[in-house]
């Protein structure tokens, strides 16, 4: 069985704060991709990062990061001064012979 | 422009009715996949396949079903249509092995009257 957690539901900020996502996962496989998507009002599904498991590699893209820690299962995703077009739902994802999906986080960001 | 296509935008169906959702995807995916989306649940995987013909249940299969006939379209079944099945249904696919991130359609939204 594969699972994605999710913890926080919501998280509202005002602008140029920092945002920080957990993602925490399950699986049993070995090799496994790990994702993160955004999911603005509009409603299509926007991929942001791509993760295979042997690469631990942490990431920095503008303003967005990624820390993969395969020791705590964690991908977490921090938002660098946050922006009003940040507001949306991000989902982490989780990929063995199925791809799997957190429930999301909805992320405000007030002005 | 690779593409991932949802046969309906909206949709609206009685109670009993059999729904076919379809999606076709134009990237030689071997993946497909659907989801069911509700608020505060995230996607749920309803079915996915990874070859013609081949199917495997996700978490939340009953009441639906699905075909893969062709590698480009996979269709999901509502063999009869219920109210708790009114939603918004994703398709994705993906490349064999992962080297890229799932594509998605643009989603159908479901209501069962």
């Amino acid at each position: 069985a594969q699972k994605v957690t999710q913890a926080q539901t919501e998280i509202s900020v005002v602008e140029k704060e920092d945002v920080t996502l957990d993602c925490v996962y399950e699986t049993r496989d070995t090799t496994y991709y790990l994702f993160w998507y955004k999911q603005p009002p509009s409603g299509e599904l926007v991929f942001l990062i791509r993760r295979n498991s042997f690469d631990e590699q942490n990431e920095i893209s503008g303003r967005y990061s990624w820390n993969f820690q395969k020791s705590t299962s964690s991908f977490n995703f921090t938002i660098t001064a946050s922006q009003v077009v940040d507001s949306a739902v991000y989902f982490c994802a989780l990929m063995t012979h199925k791809l799997s999906f957190g429930a999301g986080t909805t992320v405000t960001v007030r002005a | 422009d690779v593409k991932v296509t949802q046969s309906s935008r909206y949709l609206v169906k009685r109670t009993g009715e059999k729904v076919f959702l379809e999606c076709v995807q134009d990237m030689d995916h071997e993946n497909m996949f659907w989801y069911r989306q509700d608020p505060g649940l995230g996607l749920r995987l309803i079915y996915f396949s990874y070859d013609v013909k081949m199917k495997e249940k996700g978490d939340i299969p009953e009441g639906y079903s699905v075909s893969r006939e062709k590698k480009e379209r996979f269709s999901l079944i509502l063999e009869s249509a219920s109210t708790n099945q009114t939603s918004m249904y994703l398709c994705a696919s993906t490349r064999q092995g992962s080297t890229t991130e799932a594509f998605f359609g643009q989603g159908t939204r479901l209501t069962v009257v």
